[in-house]
């Protein structure tokens, strides 16, 4: 059982370098979401997607975008690193939006460091 | 801004011993959830309590969600060094049903 997967698991970059974070789940989820988790500042969601189709900025949008690939895929992407981007990143899905006591389920992290 | 406050914010304890964290909010949630995060990996459901007042059991875990829905805690008997890992509480609040985090509460059970 695969769950949510997300590739690559380490990255280094320089600043001012561009990478796309990928993210698949083979649960048929229709919400993903993207987040970033900093010490002393805890999990942030940067995007969300509610279902295939639609994208929606979530607290810390700035300086990223994302593409709903289809219902399985959804990318993270840095156009221009900078070191403020150093974090671990995770990606995770979700039955639906909105429903009252759905779980989220977690990919392992992305680690980005930013030189 | 809606916010989950977590203590504490760091807890290290003897195998065998007990122990309850929190979580605490001036508002009120539809639901709210908890999470571990082991280290390396990404957090994992535990619980998600919906009704004021609930109490849930998880073998030597028993989460309770406040009267008023403002508030969790999270209590554990005997401690294990299995139980090692960050605590997260993340709340379901407004008309969209946007989840709502605290930083958590890292434990270290030591054997």
């Amino acid at each position: 059982n695969a769950g949510v997967t997300q590739t690559p698991k380490f990255q280094v970059l320089k600043t001012g370098q561009s990478m796309t974070l990928q993210c698949a789940q083979d649960m048929n989820h229709n919400s993903m979401y993207w987040y970033r988790q900093d010490p002393g500042m805890g999990l942030r969601l940067i995007y969300y997607s509610a279902s295939e189709g639609t994208t929606d900025k979530g607290e810390v949008p700035n300086g990223y975008n994302v593409s709903r690939l289809n219902k399985r895929e959804f990318s993270l992407r840095l156009e221009s690193a900078a070191p403020s981007q150093t974090s671990v990143y995770f990606c995770a899905s979700s039955e639906a939006w909105g429903s009252l006591d759905q779980p989220q389920h977690f990919g392992d992290g992305t680690r980005l460091s930013i030189l | 801004t809606q916010l989950l406050e977590q203590s504490p914010q760091f807890l290290s304890i003897q195998e065998g011993e007990n122990l309850t964290v929190y979580c605490n909010s001036s508002s009120v949630f539809s639901s709210l959830q908890w999470y571990r995060q082991e280290p390396g990996e990404g957090p994992v459901l535990l619980v998600t309590v919906v009704t004021g007042g609930e109490v849930k059991k998880l073998k030597r875990l028993t989460f309770q969600f406040g009267d008023a829905r403002k508030d969790s805690s999270l209590h554990i008997t005997a401690a294990q060094p299995g139980d090692t890992g960050l605590y997260l509480c993340a709340g379901a609040a407004g008309n969209n049903r946007k989840l709502i985090w605290g930083l958590g509460t890292s434990l270290g059970v030591n054997p």
